[in-house]
């Protein structure tokens, strides 16, 4: 069974801070790895995907990938109450699999 | 990114009849569709992989019968919940891959509620 873990939170972060939001992945033939945020109510919006190992950034977001370890991490610079929502880990193989998804609370 | 719209965003019936949702790709050809479920506070849940001018491959459990999935041409797939009942009232999204890029974009989602 392919599995894609996130912990569900909530996750408070202070706004300003650094949120950091985790991912573990059970099939090491993972090809591509993806972010979406998901608003209550509101379907998912892509915002991040990565298919090397290292970071990748784009503005307040970098997403971090080490296959070896079969993790994959967003983070978020300069926290604001708008980026309160669920984040949704996807990774792909033969198909895209889906996490739980981490709630994430930015605290004004 | 690739726009996907999702019609009607939000439908309340009674039980026994049928709700079709319309998903359209409207800047690309999509030659895959999926079609997801999802619960408050729960996960994605994948119910079915909608093929261009063949039948979908539904996910285990879900029943291919009561959610008739049609994907007549490259750019509209439609999921049609048949002789609805209280508990198929849920999030139903859609979402369409560009090509063989691996990247998905969701509809907007449809609420459905079933009386």
């Amino acid at each position: 069974q392919k599995e894609v873990e996130q912990n569900s939170g909530p996750l408070s972060v202070p706004e300003g801070a650094i949120a950091s939001l985790n991912c573990t992945y059970s099939d090491r033939g993972s090809q591509s790895f993806f972010w979406y945020r998901q608003y209550s109510g509101k379907s998912p919006e892509l915002i991040m995907f990565i298919y090397s190992n290292g970071d990748k950034e784009d503005g307040r977001f970098t997403a971090q990938l080490n296959k070896a370890s079969q993790y994959v991490s967003l983070l978020i610079r300069d926290s604001q109450p708008s980026d309160s929502a669920t984040y949704l880990c996807a990774v792909t193989a033969d198909k895209i699999i889906f996490g739980k998804g981490t709630r994430l609370h930015i605290l004004p | 990114g690739a726009v996907v719209s999702q019609h009607p965003s939000w439908v309340i019936c009674k039980s026994g009849t049928s709700v079709k949702i319309e998903c359209r790709s409207l800047d690309f050809q999509a030659t895959t569709m999926f079609w997801y479920r999802q619960f408050p506070k729960q996960s994605l849940m994948l119910m079915a992989t909608s093929n261009e001018g063949s039948k979908a491959t539904y996910e285990q459990g879900v029943e291919k019968d009561k959610f008739l999935i049609n994907h007549a041409s490259l750019t509209l797939s439609t999921l049609t919940v048949t002789s609805a009942h209280p508990e198929d009232s849920s999030f139903y999204i859609c979402s369409a891959r560009v090509d063989d890029n691996e990247k998905l974009f969701f509809g907007s989602g449809t609420q459905l509620s079933v009386l």
